[in-house]
């Protein structure tokens, strides 16, 4: 399988706990981005990576959340201390930015790792 | 799996029928429209897209039509299957920059045998 994997699926934590995931870019995907969906609701954008770098943090994205890209390949997220509010859908995708003024990429989507805080 | 988009709007239609899944985007200076399909416990599939400077955009058996002036955007399924049932979100960007979706509220489509 050549889309975006992400790791785990599914992740029950008890609320003070520190969680990471993992996402997997297509290959060659120069961008990758994390959202968070909660149930009824689409998905919210809370950053983005070109490369290693990350270029944009959403005011979603508190202190207690971190995401990194160290190589420019894969990416986690991780969230310290987490509250029950955090449980969502964490949702990451991939594009190829050809980099041109105006040009377009399209995103493709990871199937999300579930997050349940008891 | 979990179920996506519980309290969402449903379309209902039956097997063969053409379903029309209506969206109102909120940036008028969004120039990049997608739609997306998302199935229970999965993450959101690519179905098409259209620029700001085209009105319409056909796929296999779906096209996508876009009105800037009432910032309106539909998709339309031909001859609708039991597989098409999920949750469809639109999503709108701004080209040229990092391209953060901002995505609707979705509808679910239920579609009966």
């Amino acid at each position: 399988d050549t889309g975006v994997s992400q790791d785990p699926r599914h992740k029950i934590t008890k609320r003070g706990q520190n969680v990471t995931f993992r996402c997997d870019p297509i290959s060659e995907h120069n961008r990758l981005y994390w959202y968070r969906q909660t149930l009824g609701q689409g998905p919210e954008f809370l950053t983005y990576f070109q490369n290693e770098a990350q270029l944009e943090k959403s005011r979603l994205l508190s202190d207690r959340f971190s995401a990194e890209r160290p190589k420019g390949s894969f990416s986690t997220l991780e969230i310290q201390r987490t509250e029950q509010g955090d449980s969502a859908m964490y949702l990451c995708a991939s594009s190829f930015y050809l980099g041109q003024g105006g040009s377009t990429d399209t995103q493709y989507f990871g199937p999300g790792t579930r997050l349940t805080v008891l | 799996g979990e179920s996506v988009g519980l309290h969402l709007p449903t379309l209902s239609v039956q097997e063969g029928d053409n379903s029309i899944i209506n969206c109102a985007y909120s940036n008028s200076a969004s120039d990049y429209f997608i739609w997306y399909k998302q199935e229970s416990g999965k993450g959101p599939q690519f179905i098409i897209d259209i620029r700001s400077n085209m009105d319409k955009r056909q796929g296999q058996r779906v096209t996508v039509l876009l009105n800037k002036t009432v910032k309106h955007l539909s998709l339309q399924i031909a001859a609708t299957q039991p597989g098409d049932s999920a949750v469809y979100f639109c999503a709108e960007t701004l080209s040229g920059g990092y391209n953060k979706l901002i995505f609707g509220a979705g509808t679910r489509l239920a579609v009966h045998p």
